[in-house]
Protein backbone atom coordinates (compact mmCIF):
# COMPACT_ATOMS: atom_id res chain seq x y z
CA UNK A 1 0.00 0.00 0.00
CA UNK A 2 1.27 3.16 -1.33
CA UNK A 3 -0.91 5.43 0.01
CA UNK A 4 -1.04 7.56 3.60
CA UNK A 5 -1.46 5.53 6.59
CA UNK A 6 -2.58 6.73 9.69
CA UNK A 7 -2.27 4.78 13.14
CA UNK A 8 -4.39 3.80 15.53
CA UNK A 9 -7.42 4.39 13.73
CA UNK A 10 -9.22 4.47 16.58
CA UNK A 11 -8.40 5.83 20.21
CA UNK A 12 -10.75 5.88 23.06
CA UNK A 13 -8.96 8.06 26.30
CA UNK A 14 -10.44 9.51 29.57
CA UNK A 15 -10.41 13.17 30.22
CA UNK A 16 -6.74 14.62 30.49
CA UNK A 17 -4.64 11.74 29.24
CA UNK A 18 -2.53 12.35 26.57
CA UNK A 19 -2.59 10.79 23.17
CA UNK A 20 0.02 10.42 20.25
CA UNK A 21 -0.99 9.67 16.85
CA UNK A 22 1.01 8.23 13.67
CA UNK A 23 0.95 9.18 10.39
CA UNK A 24 2.87 7.54 7.16
CA UNK A 25 2.83 9.74 4.23
CA UNK A 26 3.61 8.55 0.37
CA UNK A 27 7.38 8.11 0.73
CA UNK A 28 8.53 10.58 -1.91
CA UNK A 29 5.85 13.57 -0.68
CA UNK A 30 7.91 16.26 1.66
CA UNK A 31 4.92 18.06 2.50
CA UNK A 32 2.57 17.24 5.07
CA UNK A 33 -0.10 17.93 6.87
CA UNK A 34 -2.75 18.09 9.89
CA UNK A 35 -6.49 18.79 10.12
CA UNK A 36 -8.87 17.89 12.59
CA UNK A 37 -12.61 17.78 11.24
CA UNK A 38 -16.26 17.26 13.17
CA UNK A 39 -19.15 16.09 12.78
CA UNK A 40 -20.77 18.01 9.59
CA UNK A 41 -17.81 20.20 9.19
CA UNK A 42 -15.36 20.03 6.55
CA UNK A 43 -11.07 19.83 7.47
CA UNK A 44 -9.89 22.11 9.86
CA UNK A 45 -6.29 22.86 9.24
CA UNK A 46 -3.79 22.22 12.31
CA UNK A 47 -0.38 22.56 11.34
CA UNK A 48 2.00 21.80 8.47
CA UNK A 49 5.71 20.60 7.10
CA UNK A 50 7.79 21.09 4.36
CA UNK A 51 10.31 18.34 4.78
CA UNK A 52 11.24 18.45 8.75
CA UNK A 53 10.52 21.86 8.89
CA UNK A 54 7.24 22.97 10.69
CA UNK A 55 6.30 26.36 8.78
CA UNK A 56 2.73 27.07 10.21
CA UNK A 57 0.38 26.18 13.12
CA UNK A 58 -3.24 27.36 13.18
CA UNK A 59 -3.76 29.57 15.84
CA UNK A 60 -6.57 27.55 16.75
CA UNK A 61 -3.93 25.07 18.00
CA UNK A 62 -3.45 25.26 21.94
CA UNK A 63 -0.65 24.51 23.39
CA UNK A 64 -1.37 20.95 24.89
CA UNK A 65 -0.65 20.11 21.06
CA UNK A 66 2.58 19.37 19.32
CA UNK A 67 3.68 17.72 16.16
CA UNK A 68 6.77 16.45 14.91
CA UNK A 69 8.46 15.23 11.82
CA UNK A 70 12.04 14.42 13.16
CA UNK A 71 13.42 12.80 9.45
CA UNK A 72 11.30 14.43 7.43
CA UNK A 73 8.93 11.05 6.71
CA UNK A 74 6.23 10.07 9.38
CA UNK A 75 4.86 12.43 11.60
CA UNK A 76 3.27 12.38 15.37
CA UNK A 77 0.74 14.72 16.83
CA UNK A 78 0.28 14.52 20.43
CA UNK A 79 -2.63 15.89 22.50
CA UNK A 80 -1.50 16.66 26.36
CA UNK A 81 -4.34 16.57 28.99
CA UNK A 82 -7.03 15.62 26.92
CA UNK A 83 -10.61 17.78 27.26
CA UNK A 84 -13.95 16.70 25.84
CA UNK A 85 -13.90 19.24 22.81
CA UNK A 86 -10.58 17.67 21.21
CA UNK A 87 -13.05 14.57 20.03
CA UNK A 88 -12.73 14.53 16.26
CA UNK A 89 -11.53 13.10 13.12
CA UNK A 90 -7.87 13.84 13.13
CA UNK A 91 -6.67 13.64 9.28
CA UNK A 92 -2.66 14.01 7.85
CA UNK A 93 -2.34 14.48 4.43
CA UNK A 94 0.54 14.56 2.28
CA UNK A 95 1.70 16.06 -0.99
CA UNK A 96 4.96 16.28 -3.44
CA UNK A 97 5.36 20.07 -1.95
CA UNK A 98 7.45 20.89 -4.84
CA UNK A 99 5.68 24.18 -5.59
CA UNK A 100 2.58 26.27 -4.20
CA UNK A 101 -0.16 24.28 -2.40
CA UNK A 102 -2.61 25.85 -4.31
CA UNK A 103 -1.01 23.81 -7.62
CA UNK A 104 -1.13 20.34 -5.86
CA UNK A 105 -3.43 17.60 -4.79
CA UNK A 106 -3.65 16.43 -1.27
CA UNK A 107 -3.37 12.83 -0.50
CA UNK A 108 -5.78 11.73 2.70
CA UNK A 109 -5.29 9.27 4.88
CA UNK A 110 -8.20 7.45 6.40
CA UNK A 111 -7.97 9.59 9.88
CA UNK A 112 -7.90 8.44 13.35
CA UNK A 113 -11.07 9.46 14.96
CA UNK A 114 -10.77 10.24 18.90
CA UNK A 115 -13.25 9.86 21.56
CA UNK A 116 -12.50 11.64 24.69
CA UNK A 117 -14.20 10.35 27.34
CA UNK B 1 -12.31 30.39 9.25
CA UNK B 2 -13.22 28.96 6.24
CA UNK B 3 -12.09 30.01 3.00
CA UNK B 4 -14.96 28.19 0.88
CA UNK B 5 -18.66 27.79 1.32
CA UNK B 6 -20.69 25.00 0.02
CA UNK B 7 -24.28 24.89 -0.79
CA UNK B 8 -26.84 23.60 -0.49
CA UNK B 9 -25.22 21.92 2.41
CA UNK B 10 -27.26 18.41 2.13
CA UNK B 11 -28.39 16.88 -1.27
CA UNK B 12 -30.83 14.45 -1.94
CA UNK B 13 -31.54 12.59 -5.52
CA UNK B 14 -32.25 9.73 -7.52
CA UNK B 15 -29.73 7.14 -9.49
CA UNK B 16 -29.35 8.74 -12.88
CA UNK B 17 -30.39 12.32 -12.02
CA UNK B 18 -27.66 15.27 -12.06
CA UNK B 19 -26.01 16.89 -8.91
CA UNK B 20 -25.20 20.32 -8.26
CA UNK B 21 -23.17 21.37 -5.94
CA UNK B 22 -21.74 25.32 -5.68
CA UNK B 23 -18.92 26.62 -4.22
CA UNK B 24 -18.51 30.34 -2.91
CA UNK B 25 -15.27 31.67 -1.53
CA UNK B 26 -14.06 35.12 0.05
CA UNK B 27 -10.86 36.14 -1.61
CA UNK B 28 -8.62 35.85 -4.67
CA UNK B 29 -7.19 32.42 -5.39
CA UNK B 30 -4.71 30.86 -7.91
CA UNK B 31 -6.68 27.61 -8.25
CA UNK B 32 -9.72 26.05 -6.92
CA UNK B 33 -10.10 22.08 -6.02
CA UNK B 34 -12.77 19.53 -5.30
CA UNK B 35 -12.38 16.54 -2.96
CA UNK B 36 -14.77 13.65 -1.95
CA UNK B 37 -15.15 12.27 1.44
CA UNK B 38 -16.76 9.00 1.75
CA UNK B 39 -18.55 8.39 5.41
CA UNK B 40 -16.23 7.98 8.13
CA UNK B 41 -12.97 8.38 5.49
CA UNK B 42 -10.05 10.67 4.33
CA UNK B 43 -10.75 12.74 1.23
CA UNK B 44 -10.02 11.86 -2.10
CA UNK B 45 -8.84 14.70 -4.34
CA UNK B 46 -11.53 15.18 -7.68
CA UNK B 47 -10.35 17.76 -9.80
CA UNK B 48 -8.21 21.55 -10.05
CA UNK B 49 -9.23 24.07 -11.69
CA UNK B 50 -7.08 27.01 -12.58
CA UNK B 51 -8.20 30.94 -12.19
CA UNK B 52 -7.65 31.13 -15.62
CA UNK B 53 -10.18 28.26 -16.71
CA UNK B 54 -13.93 28.52 -16.61
CA UNK B 55 -14.79 24.78 -16.73
CA UNK B 56 -12.58 21.38 -16.91
CA UNK B 57 -14.22 17.91 -16.74
CA UNK B 58 -12.99 14.63 -15.02
CA UNK B 59 -15.36 11.89 -16.07
CA UNK B 60 -18.74 12.32 -14.78
CA UNK B 61 -17.25 15.66 -13.69
CA UNK B 62 -17.96 19.11 -14.29
CA UNK B 63 -16.48 22.22 -12.74
CA UNK B 64 -16.94 25.71 -13.54
CA UNK B 65 -15.00 28.65 -12.01
CA UNK B 66 -16.59 32.69 -12.55
CA UNK B 67 -13.46 34.69 -10.18
CA UNK B 68 -16.29 37.61 -11.11
CA UNK B 69 -18.39 35.85 -8.62
CA UNK B 70 -16.08 34.24 -6.64
CA UNK B 71 -17.92 31.10 -7.53
CA UNK B 72 -17.33 27.48 -9.07
CA UNK B 73 -19.64 24.25 -9.40
CA UNK B 74 -19.32 20.77 -9.25
CA UNK B 75 -21.89 18.86 -11.68
CA UNK B 76 -21.83 14.89 -11.71
CA UNK B 77 -24.02 14.05 -14.36
CA UNK B 78 -26.29 10.25 -14.23
CA UNK B 79 -25.14 10.03 -10.53
CA UNK B 80 -24.84 6.56 -8.69
CA UNK B 81 -25.54 5.26 -5.59
CA UNK B 82 -21.71 4.96 -5.11
CA UNK B 83 -21.10 9.00 -5.72
CA UNK B 84 -23.40 9.11 -1.87
CA UNK B 85 -20.43 11.33 0.09
CA UNK B 86 -19.53 14.35 1.60
CA UNK B 87 -17.84 17.07 -1.34
CA UNK B 88 -15.54 19.88 -0.17
CA UNK B 89 -14.33 22.68 -2.21
CA UNK B 90 -10.54 24.12 -1.34
CA UNK B 91 -8.42 26.84 -1.90
CA UNK B 92 -5.45 28.59 -0.54
CA UNK B 93 -5.95 32.08 0.93
CA UNK B 94 -3.59 34.71 -0.50
CA UNK B 95 -0.09 34.50 0.90
CA UNK B 96 0.62 35.74 4.57
CA UNK B 97 3.78 35.30 5.44
CA UNK B 98 4.11 32.51 2.99
CA UNK B 99 1.01 30.29 3.56
CA UNK B 100 0.63 27.26 2.04
CA UNK B 101 -2.41 25.72 3.82
CA UNK B 102 -5.49 24.66 2.01
CA UNK B 103 -8.70 26.09 3.12
CA UNK B 104 -11.67 23.31 2.91
CA UNK B 105 -15.32 24.79 3.06
CA UNK B 106 -17.93 22.95 5.13
CA UNK B 107 -18.81 20.55 2.45
CA UNK B 108 -22.34 19.42 0.86
CA UNK B 109 -23.45 16.29 1.46
CA UNK B 110 -24.59 14.17 -1.49
CA UNK B 111 -27.11 11.03 -1.10
CA UNK B 112 -27.71 9.03 -4.49
CA UNK B 113 -30.87 6.67 -3.89
CA UNK B 114 -30.88 3.37 -5.70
Amino acid sequence: DTGVSQNPRHKITKRGQNVTFRCDPISEHNRLYWYRQTLGQGPEFLTYFQNEAQLEKSRLLSDRFSAERPKGSFSTLEIQRTEQGDSAMYLCASSLGQGRASNEKLFFGSGTQLSVL
Amino acid sequence: SQQGEEDPQALSIQEGENATMNCSYKTSINNLQWYRQNSGRGLVHLILIRSNEREKHSGRLRVTLDTSKKSSSLLITASRAADTASYFCATVPPPQGGSEKLVFGKGTKLTVNP
